[in-house]
């Protein structure tokens, strides 16, 4: 398909193991963004990439969440040593880049910290 | 800062019957302002946006939204509801120059009684 796509689609991890989140964000799609989704709240902000260039991260809640985008396409959220406060969705979009255009959302990788 | 307020975080309507869900925003700037719908286990899909072209804007599924500057707000409507429309609705502005992040609302619930 042509959408984005994320892996896994779920995670359990328990407390203090690292994680490694991947988004596949729609073909030539300039920007990327990784938002955080609580149960039963909005998705909160936290970080947006141009290409390569990381322009906001901060929305990141602490030092351990580490989000990169190396060649401008793929992107891979880590956060180190999970929390339980961690446990959430974790949504990608990607849109072509221009202020007030339409972000496309992946399905979402269910993290559960035990 | 933007921000975001959705009034009902849960919204009954019979099959038939007419369809309001409440927006309101703050921005110190005109702001882009979306409707995204969100299926169980499914990623978030843009219903409409506003991005200054017309006050009254028409997207899928039947829906529509008027931008009203001096309420500040950004209602979303459906002439007459069906069953297919029962989801979590999220309103979200985008005002920072240069920056696409968005700003969720904490969602409306919205079922369908038949």
């Amino acid at each position: 398909g042509a959408g984005v796509s994320q892996s896994p689609r779920y995670k359990v991890a328990k407390r203090g193991q690292d994680v490694a989140l991947r988004c596949d964000p729609i073909s030539g799609h300039v920007s990327l963004f990784w938002y955080q989704q609580a149960l039963g709240q909005g998705p909160e902000f936290l970080t947006y990439f141009q290409n390569e260039a990381q322009l906001d991260k901060s929305g990141l809640p602490s030092d351990r969440f580490f989000a990169e985008r190396p060649e401008g396409s793929v992107s891979t959220l880590k956060i180190q040593r999970t929390q339980q406060e961690d446990s959430a969705v974790y949504l990608c979009a990607s849109s072509i880049g221009s202020l007030g255009n339409e972000q496309y959302f992946g399905p979402g990788t269910r993290l559960t910290v035990t | 800062a933007q921000s975001v307020t959705q009034l009902g975080s849960h919204v009954s309507v019979s099959e038939g019957a007419l369809v309001l869900l409440r927006c309101n925003y703050s921005s110190s700037v005109p702001p882009y302002l979306f409707w995204y719908v969100q299926y169980p286990n499914q990623g978030l899909q843009l219903l409409l946006k506003y991005t200054s072209a017309a006050t009254l804007v028409k997207g899928i599924n039947g829906f529509e939204a008027e931008f009203k500057k001096s309420e500040t707000s950004f209602h979303l409507t459906k002439p007459s509801a069906h069953m297919s429309d029962a989801a979590e609705y999220f309103c979200a502005v985008s005002d920072l120059p240069g920056n696409e992040k968005l700003t969720f609302g904490t969602g409306t619930r919205l079922t369908i009684i038949p």
